[in-house]
């Protein structure tokens, strides 16, 4: 099977703009989960979605929003880009989202806003 | 949510075992506990996990203390293709679902 996809693979926006970012997940899987990684947060989760809606969120403000198609697809949205929201942004997917399931990244998004 | 204690970095010799130890003192009786990880700027590899059994794969060796308390990966031979951020983690029981909670990770060099 191929592997959890994500596009673009880098990304070099301005403050103030927005960016959406695509997660593809791997075939049959149904829960996608974000997270973003930079320097000096480590990897933090952002939220989940299972079967179009989103399940679990973490800390971050409401300009960090989401949503997941009826492919299972997955997209990020970030508005109103700060200097600070320039990360690796990573996704994963798991076959059912139980409790038990296996998370599989993909290889990341590096943003970059200037 | 449960946190993980591992140490920054560790070195290890190609071809000697790789102990990778962490300690989760407050893990909840339902958590699992994974490991991951990170080659430089790519997305973290899934390695193994388990609940209170050691587990084996292909990969790696998880042996995981009886109280729960600490767990430690093995790799029974490294490899230079094993350098890598090695992530223990606690992975939290939410909602029907999971997330994962990411520490800081152990920084493995393996030497020629």
């Amino acid at each position: 099977k191929a592997g959890v996809t994500q596009t673009p693979r880098y990304l070099i926006k301005t403050r103030g703009q927005q960016v959406t970012l695509s997660c593809s997940p791997i075939s049959g899987h149904r829960s996608v989960s974000w997270y973003q990684q930079t320097p000096g947060q480590g990897l933090q989760f952002l939220f989940e979605y299972f079967s179009e809606t989103q399940r679990n969120k973490g800390n971050f403000p409401g300009r960090f929003s989401g949503r997941q198609f009826s492919n299972s697809r997955s997209e990020m949205n970030v508005s109103t880009l700060e200097l600070g929201d320039s990360a690796l942004y990573l996704c994963a997917s798991s076959p059912g989202g139980g409790t038990t399931d296996t998370q599989y990244f993909g290889p990341g998004t590096r943003l970059t806003v200037l | 949510d449960a946190k993980t204690t591992q140490p920054t970095s560790m070195d290890c010799a190609e071809g000697r075992a790789a102990n990778l130890p962490c300690n989760h003192s407050t893990i909840s009786g339902n958590e699992y506990v994974y490991w991951y990880r990170q080659i430089h700027s790519q997305g973290p590899q899934y390695i193994i996990h388990g609940l209170k059994n050691n587990e084996t794969n292909e990969m790696a060796s998880l042996i995981i203390t009886e109280d729960r308390k600490s767990s430690t990966l093995i790799l029974p031979h490294a490899t230079l293709r094993d350098t890598a951020v090695y992530y223990c983690i606690v992975r939290v029981i939410y909602n029907q679902g999971g997330k994962l909670i990411f520490g800081q990770g152990t920084e493995l060099s393996v030497k020629p």
